[in-house]
């Protein structure tokens, strides 16, 4: 079974400073999907990035990459100049075959302060 | 751009009252998922639908059921409700038809239907 591993129950950064998020998974599988998600306060999930196994380069989304370690089995988040609206739950999930549902870690509450 | 929609956003019931959720998905999405976010705990995987038929199925209670209409909008029926059921339910739409090849299958979340049961 797949399993998604966040160790960071919170971070704290300060605005305009990069921050990493860990997240770890496990899988037996040969292709796979990595994801985050960010969820405010106001509890929508809000998909950030995605990095695909056999992808070579890590994955970037504006202020947002991956920072993907395949044989240490690692995709960390990287939010570069964190803004105060970044204060959110970041959740790392991947895609479980066969039908693609997600499984997430336990998530990593980010606080972003002045 | 159209995302996926849920209804009621919020809802409040008694102890062994019964509950129903709806969800729209993206049009033309094929897949639709559902999950339940207990209070400071990750989304839990419940249940799916793929082209109308039960594709998946996780920790959902028995007491649960869902279906998939022929408008793909899909339901989540709740009986015999306990406090414990008292959490954040999602809805998540995909199209795996169109992403075959390209790997991003992202799921689009709705924004949830928050249950309280007292």
């Amino acid at each position: 079974a797949q399993k998604i591993t966040q160790t960071q129950p919170g971070m704290f950064v300060q605005e305009k400073e990069a921050v990493t998020l860990d997240c770890t998974y496990d899988t037996s599988d040969q292709s796979y999907g990595l994801f985050w998600y960010k969820q405010p306060s106001s509890g929508e999930m809000i998909f950030l990035i995605y990095q695909g196994s056999y992808d070579e380069q890590n994955a970037t989304e504006g202020r947002y990459s991956l920072n993907f370690q395949k044989a240490r089995k690692s995709a960390n988040l990287v939010i570069s100049a964190s803004q105060l609206g970044d204060s959110a739950m970041y959740f790392c999930a991947m895609r479980e075959p066969p039908t693609d549902k997600l499984i997430f870690g336990t998530g990593t509450r980010l606080q972003v302060f002045p | 751009a159209a995302g996926v929609i849920q209804s009621p956003r919020h809802l409040i019931k008694e102890k062994r009252e019964t509950a129903t959720l709806k969800c729209y998905p993206i049009p033309r999405h094929d897949t639709v998922y559902w999950y339940q976010q207990g209070p400071g705990q990750d989304p839990q995987f419940l249940i799916s639908f793929y082209e109308k038929m039960q594709s998946d199925k996780g920790s959902i209670p028995d007491r649960f059921s869902a279906q998939q209409f022929s408008d793909y909008h899909s339901e989540l029926n709740m009986s015999s409700l306990e406090l414990g059921d008292s959490a954040l339910y999602f809805c998540a739409s995909v199209s795996r038809q169109a992403a075959v090849g390209s790997g991003a299958n992202v799921l689009t979340f709705g924004a949830g239907s928050r249950l309280t049961v007292l």
